[in-house]
């Protein structure tokens, strides 16, 4: 167990839905991360938000947005979906967001959300 | 981009013998990380390097930082039935601003055979 909670473990909705996918860091992790997972494309960078800003952002899509909150839990809204959206969507928490030892870019992943759009 | 070319893509083996996989970028990186994903679940961090030329063991895994910061091997002695997977190496980028990010290579799915 990483310490890195997501829900919901599966999501199965409608093209042209918006869903929510939400995510809680390990305890004392500043930072959150969101990847995306797919057959054809591998694990793939979404955004990084480090104590309630946004950081980087990766190649998330326009119709994607994500925020982390005061408690530092995060959430990724995902709208208008399409069928090309179903994949496994997982957070990521590491310690670091500014300069520190190298350890703390270390990031630990939680069990992922399953997305189907149908 | 960051890419990561990650070699083999699948590997089948038998139960006892020796594994290696590597990664090779264009980018320097300044940590290189290994991951294991099962079916179902979140990648699991195995090993983690920060320096060039770094060798580390986690058991029966040893992975190392190459020397140009542009590689790094994951070798698995004495495979055993439950190192079936999904190996993963990923690069760490500390960006402008404090952003980070990880870039993965496509991965080495592990078959053993018992």
């Amino acid at each position: 167990d990483s310490g890195v909670t997501q829900t919901p473990k599966h999501l199965i909705t409608a093209t042209g839905q918006r869903v929510t996918l939400r995510c809680s860091p390990r305890s004392g992790d500043l930072s959150v991360y969101w990847y995306q997972q797919s057959l054809d494309q591998g694990l793939q960078f979404l955004i990084h938000y480090y104590n309630g800003e946004e950081r980087a952002k990766g190649n998330i899509l326009e119709r994607f947005s994500a925020q982390q909150f005061p408690d530092l839990h995060s959430e990724l809204n995902l709208s208008s979906l399409e069928l090309g959206d179903s994949a496994l969507y997982f957070c990521a928490s590491s310690v670091a967001g500014t300069s520190g030892r190298p350890s703390y870019n270390e990031q630990f992943f939680g069990p992922g959300t399953r997305l189907t759009v149908l | 981009g960051q890419q990561l070319n990650q070699s083999p893509q699948s590997m089948f083996i038998q139960e006892g013998e020796d594994v290696s996989m590597n990664c090779t970028s264009s980018s320097i990186f300044n940590t290189w990380l290994w991951y294991k994903q099962e079916p179902g679940e979140g990648p699991v961090l195995l090993i983690a390097l920060y320096k060039a030329g770094e060798l580390t063991s986690n058991g029966r895994l040893t992975a190392q930082f190459g020397i140009t910061r542009k590689d790094s091997f994951l070798n698995i002695s004495a495979s055993i039935p439950s190192d079936v997977g999904i190996y993963f190496c990923a690069g760490h980028l500390g960006l402008r601003g404090g952003a980070q990010k990880l870039v993965f290579g496509q991965g080495t799915r592990l078959t053993i055979n018992p």
